[in-house]
């Protein structure tokens, strides 16, 4: 079946180490995101890519990264987690011009 | 600012009953709409749609409803299962003054069905 897929799901680091969050598709959609979201928030977008164009929310901080080497994959990095950062990270695609975003399952950040 | 709001973090309604869940909004330029549905340990699923020029659009036993002038919508789930019981989560775009359909989320409300 065609999925987004994250990796990992559990992912524990320490305060100030950076860490690095992984996400993959085999939709081949042209447009991928990443959102944050915290216990009982709406899924906050931080970022997107369309192709290879870079888009930074104006709120994300730059503590937030992104690199998309290829239509499938997608990372986020974290240069140096602080304890607001813990939540779920949830990745997204879509095709552009759709609105619909198909989601994986997210990956919980526990900052220790 | 919430764009979009959940005014209700739970409901909890008896199996075979209807399920409401509400929605609104601020922004008038939003023109689609979207209802995810999350169990938990797993993404946001896309449950049901509309666009802002239908005010209902209806999948099996979901409907969804558009009042423009009210800037609210509704999900309607006729009948209630066990099953249907998730985190339901209101979004919105447009596609004006953009390349992409932003989705603007809600928080979410938790839908338990029992039996």
């Amino acid at each position: 079946d065609a999925m987004v897929i994250q990796n990992p799901r559990y992912q524990v680091t320490q305060f100030g180490k950076p860490v690095t969050l992984s996400c993959s598709q085999t939709l081949n959609h042209n447009v991928m995101y990443w959102y944050q979201q915290k216990s009982s928030q709406a899924p906050k977008l931080l970022f997107h890519y369309y192709d290879k164009d870079f888009n930074n929310e104006a709120d994300t901080p730059d503590n937030f990264q992104s690199r998309r080497p290829n239509t499938s994959f997608c990372f986020l990095d974290i240069r140096s987690p602080g304890l607001g950062d813990a939540a779920m990270y949830l990745c997204a695609t879509s095709r552009g011009g759709d609105y619909e975003q198909y989601f994986g399952p997210g990956t919980r950040l526990t900052v220790t | 600012d919430q764009q979009v709001k959940q005014n209700s973090p739970s409901l909890s309604v008896q199996e075979g009953r209807i399920s409401i869940l509400n929605c609104d909004y601020t922004n008038s330029m939003f023109d689609y709409f979207l209802w995810y549905k999350k169990y938990p340990a797993e993404g946001p699923t896309f449950l049901i749609s509309i666009s802002s020029i239908k005010d209902k659009n209806e999948d099996g036993r979901f409907t969804v409803f558009l009042n423009k002038s009210a800037k609210h919508l509704s999900l309607h789930i006729v009948p209630s299962q066990p099953g249907d019981s998730a985190v339901y989560f209101c979004a919105a775009s447009t596609w004006r003054g953009s390349t992409l359909g932003r989705l603007y989320f809600g928080r979410g409300t938790q839908l338990t069905v029992w039996p």
